[in-house]
């Protein structure tokens, strides 16, 4: 079957650098991708992988590995506007999105 | 600036009433667009794939004559909740693709319904 699972919720601290971790399994793989949604709006696109490695951006970086069916977000330097949920989708062999539950980034002063 | 826009950004309603809301795509002819509804706490669930010109394809379990989704032109998609019910109380979020790539889209700010 198809499955994204990640971590429903995680805390950290401002300033400082936090890592949401993603596994799927989808049938076939087109490539990984990473949301922001803050309470009450939409989700906005953050990174894609489609390649094994890292993809920086900023203060957020990507990682996927194909191999492991794997991926991870990080968020470096903190910030309490980071405060949001970080969803992660998986494009199958039709390039449907496979939704993950989302993970809900509690950061504290 | 936004690209897919959603009209209106939040309604309350009466139960048994029908309430439409409408989706535009700002900056691009979008032969496909998506619906989404997410319950509070909840991730994104896809309700139905809307198709310009032809029906709209529905996911498992959502049912096509309550949710009714009209795809009449390239930039403008529509879905009418029909006869609704407080448990029909939602988010619904519509997107878009990007370039005929189903998987990259563009999401709306969404619509917040609240059924009394």
């Amino acid at each position: 079957g198809q499955n994204i699972d990640q971590p429903t919720e995680m805390t950290a601290t401002e300033g400082a650098i936090v890592q949401i971790n993603c596994t799927y399994q989808t049938s076939g793989f087109n490539g990984l991708f990473w949301y922001q949604q803050h309470a009450g709006e939409a989700p906005t696109f953050l990174s894609y992988n489609v390649l094994d490695g890292l993809e920086e951006k900023g203060r957020f970086s990507s990682f996927l590995s194909r191999s492991k069916g794997y991926s991870y977000l990080l968020l470096k330097e903190l910030q309490m506007k980071d405060s949001a949920s970080y969803l992660c989708a998986s494009s199958d062999s039709n390039y449907q999105l496979i939704w993950g539950a989302g993970t809900k980034l509690i950061i504290k002063p | 600036g936004a690209v897919v826009s959603q009209h209106p950004s939040w309604v309350i309603c009466k139960s048994g009433t029908s309430v439409k809301i409408e989706c535009r795509s700002l900056d691009f002819q979008a032969t496909t667009m998506f619906w989404y509804r997410q319950f509070p706490k909840q991730s994104l669930m896809l309700m139905a794939t809307s198709n310009e010109g032809s029906k709209a394809t529905y996911e498992q379990g959502v049912e096509k004559d309550k949710f009714l989704i009209n795809h009449a032109s390239l930039t403008l998609s529509t879905l009418t909740v029909t006869s609704a019910h407080p448990e029909d109380s939602s988010f619904y979020i519509c997107s878009r693709e990007t370039s005929g790539r189903t998987d990259t889209q563009y999401f709306g700010p969404g619509t917040r319904l609240t059924v009394l």
